[in-house]
Formats: structure tokens, C-alpha cells, sequence
């Protein structure tokens, strides 16, 4: 049973606004969240993560939000560039193990 | 990443016969991980390593064994390959358990495929 999700296969955002990401988790033993960016034929590579005693991390235009009580977590990339064109991974923390959600495929248009 | 690759980069099997991947990493890290990718499942952890001969089954381990003789080389072998371990293989390094905190390194996978 998938204990992170992502909701949203696909998202298309103009260039310049802002994009958001959101997954949702059930565990809530989870106490490290990460997000991942992936382009075709590479590994994922990390872009920012936040522990559960927070509930915000910002890394230049790279936000991240938690919300405990609701099991959420969303990225927010602003302003959205082309290059930000990729799939992205949530993925929750407990102990060794990291549980990755699906993933959404972010597309900014020029 | 050059720090860590992974081989082959791609592969064609028969159903029944036994694979090996290989991945090399050159950055001293202490955890290794096995990761398999599939469609609607996300990246799911299959065994993973916190030292030389050191190692534990994760999510998805079934079918599957692991190897560490050395620091720098984390093997993943199928013993006997099936269409449903079709995928894509990622290894990833971590220097230690921060990585949960600093994200893990991945390689740029191995695309499996058994028929």
C-alpha cells in the first residue's frame, strides 16, 4: 500500500509563475521529507528536504511546506523556469527506509 | 553523478537465468542502496547497505540478494529473473544517516528488461 502519493501524474506551468507539487503521506511516524527532481535517463538528484519539527524551507526559488496535521507536503518553485521541466519525487523518512511517491511530471512552457 | 555508476546501463535476459548489477561508487560513503522504479509505484527500496558485508532487506527484497566485499561495490543479483522484476535499477550512496536530512546520490540507472 503506497504510503506517499502523489495525487497529480502531470502538471504544465507558463514560465514565470509559480509552480506547486503536492503529495500526501499516511505515516505519521515519517520525520524527514525529501524531494527529488529526475530528467530522462538520470537518477533522481535532491533539491531540498525539511524535517517534521518544521513546517517550511526555503533553498533560492525551491520552497517546501509541511503540514503535519493534514500529512501533507508541497513544493513551490517560483519563479518556474524550462529547465525546471522534469519529473519530481516526494519521498518520507522513517528510520533507514525512504518511501517514494509516484511522482509528477512538471512541464514549464516558454 | 561521476562519484558513483552503475553497470550495465542496460540489459535483455531470459526469464530464469541469474543477473548481477553492478554499482561502483568512488566517494568513501558508508550506505549503499538498491532502488527499483516502476510505473505507479514510485522508486521502492529492494535491500540496501550500512558497511562492508553489512546489509538489509528493504521493501521489495523477494527475488533479489545483495552483495558488499568492498566499500566502493554494492551488487545486486536475480537469482533466477522473472518478467515482474522487469525495471529500472538505481543504486544510490549516502555518507551516513544524514542523508535523510541531505538526500542520497543516485546513479543513472540500469534499465532491465526479462522476456
Amino acid at each position: 500500500d503506497q504510503q506517499v502519493k502523489q495525487n497529480s501524474p502531470s502538471l504544465s506551468v507558463q514560465e514565470g509563475r509559480i509552480s506547486i507539487l503536492n503529495c500526501d503521506y499516511t505515516n505519521s511516524m515519517f520525520d524527514y521529507f525529501l524531494w527529488y527532481k529526475k530528467y530522462p535517463a538520470e537518477g533522481p538528484t535532491f533539491l531540498i528536504s525539511i524535517s517534521s519539527i518544521k513546517d517550511k524551507n526555503e533553498d533560492g526559488r525551491f520552497t517546501v511546506f509541511l503540514n503535519k496535521s493534514a500529512k501533507h507536503l508541497s513544493l513551490h518553485i517560483v519563479p518556474s523556469q524550462p529547465g525546471d521541466s522534469a519529473v519530481y519525487f516526494c519521498a518520507a523518512s522513517t528510520g533507514n527506509q525512504f518511501y517514494f511517491g509516484t511522482g509528477t511530471s512538471l512541464t514549464v512552457i516558454p | 553523478d561521476a562519484g558513483i555508476t552503475q553497470s550495465p546501463r542496460h540489459k535483455v535476459t531470459e526469464t530464469g537465468t541469474p543477473v548481477t548489477l553492478r554499482c561502483h561508487q568512488t566517494e568513501n560513503h558508508r550506505y549503499m542502496y538498491w532502488y527499483r522504479q516502476d510505473p505507479g509505484h514510485g522508486l521502492r527500496l529492494i535491500h540496501y547497505s550500512y558497511g562492508v558485508k553489512d546489509t538489509d532487506k528493504g521493501e521489495v527484497s523477494d527475488g533479489y540478494s545483495v552483495s558488499r566485499s568492498k566499500t566502493e561495490d554494492f551488487l545486486l543479483t536475480l537469482e533466477s529473473a522473472t518478467s515482474s522484476q522487469t525495471s529500472v535499477y538505481f543504486c544510490a550512496i549516502s555518507e551516513s544517516v544524514t542523508g535523510r536530512l541531505y538526500g542520497y546520490t543516485f546513479g543513472s540507472g540500469t534499465r532491465l528488461t526479462v522476456v
